[in-house]
């Protein structure tokens, strides 16, 4: 069993559609929760960064993580095309500084 | 502020050739990373470095693979002799000091045919 799973796609939404994208995790030691963006031939790009259980709100994507449950959700309001990218989940432990991904969850948004 | 610098962009090479990645990172950034990303897969961490020193590279191939960060800057990453399974997107990703936020670069694509 991977430590990290998400579902890999692809989503198709039609522009201005909520997107709800989601990670399951096992390692209970998980304290940080990261989504990153990657567009087609790019590295990631940070989107969100939560510190343990909780909400998150930057603009049109809001981060929640609950801790009980090992889940984790990014919720993207009035999705635009510019959106259509891979999002991948990130986690880490507090002692260890590299991040186990999940493995992306690819995201259409059709004009 | 300038992002994380890689290059090459591109490199396509034969099996049993050898290869090398240069990252110049995020000015002033203490710890740097290498990740390895297979097509359809996240990206895995490969070795990381705090200032030139190892701090992980239990996931590093160390029959093929080999990483160096001198001077706490610039780093390579180089493999010696490629495998078709190399292939994949090389990236490398840099942090502050004390931060948990890693500022990745562009990445190299290596294929290995």
């Amino acid at each position: 069993q991977k430590e990290v799973e998400q579902d890999p796609g692809p989503l198709s939404v039609p522009e201005g559609a909520i997107v709800s994208l989601n990670c399951t995790y096992s390692n209970s030691a998980f304290q940080y929760f990261m989504w990153y963006r990657q567009y087609s031939r790019k590295g990631p790009e940070l989107l969100m960064y939560t510190y343990s259980s909780g909400n998150k709100e930057d603009g049109r994507f809001t981060a929640q993580v609950d801790k009980s449950s090992k889940y984790i959700s990014l919720f993207i309001r009035d999705s635009q095309p510019s959106d259509s990218a891979t999002y991948l989940c990130a986690m880490k432990n507090t002692g260890r500084r590299a991040l186990t991904f999940g493995s992306g969850t690819r995201l259409q948004v059709q004009p | 502020e300038a992002g994380v610098a890689q290059s090459p962009r591109y490199k396509i090479i034969e099996k049993r050739q050898s290869v090398a990645f240069w990252c110049n990172p995020i000015s002033g950034h203490a710890t740097l990373y290498w990740y390895q990303q297979i097509l359809g897969q996240g990206p895995k961490l490969l070795i990381q470095f705090q200032n030139n020193g190892v701090v992980d590279d239990s996931q590093l191939p160390k029959d093929r693979f080999s990483a160096e960060r001198l001077k706490g800057v610039d780093s390579t990453l180089k493999i010696q002799p490629a495998k078709l399974e190399d292939s994949a997107v090389y990236l490398c990703a840099s942090s502050p000091e004390l931060q948990e936020t890693q500022y990745f670069g562009p990445g190299t694509r290596l294929l290995v045919l």
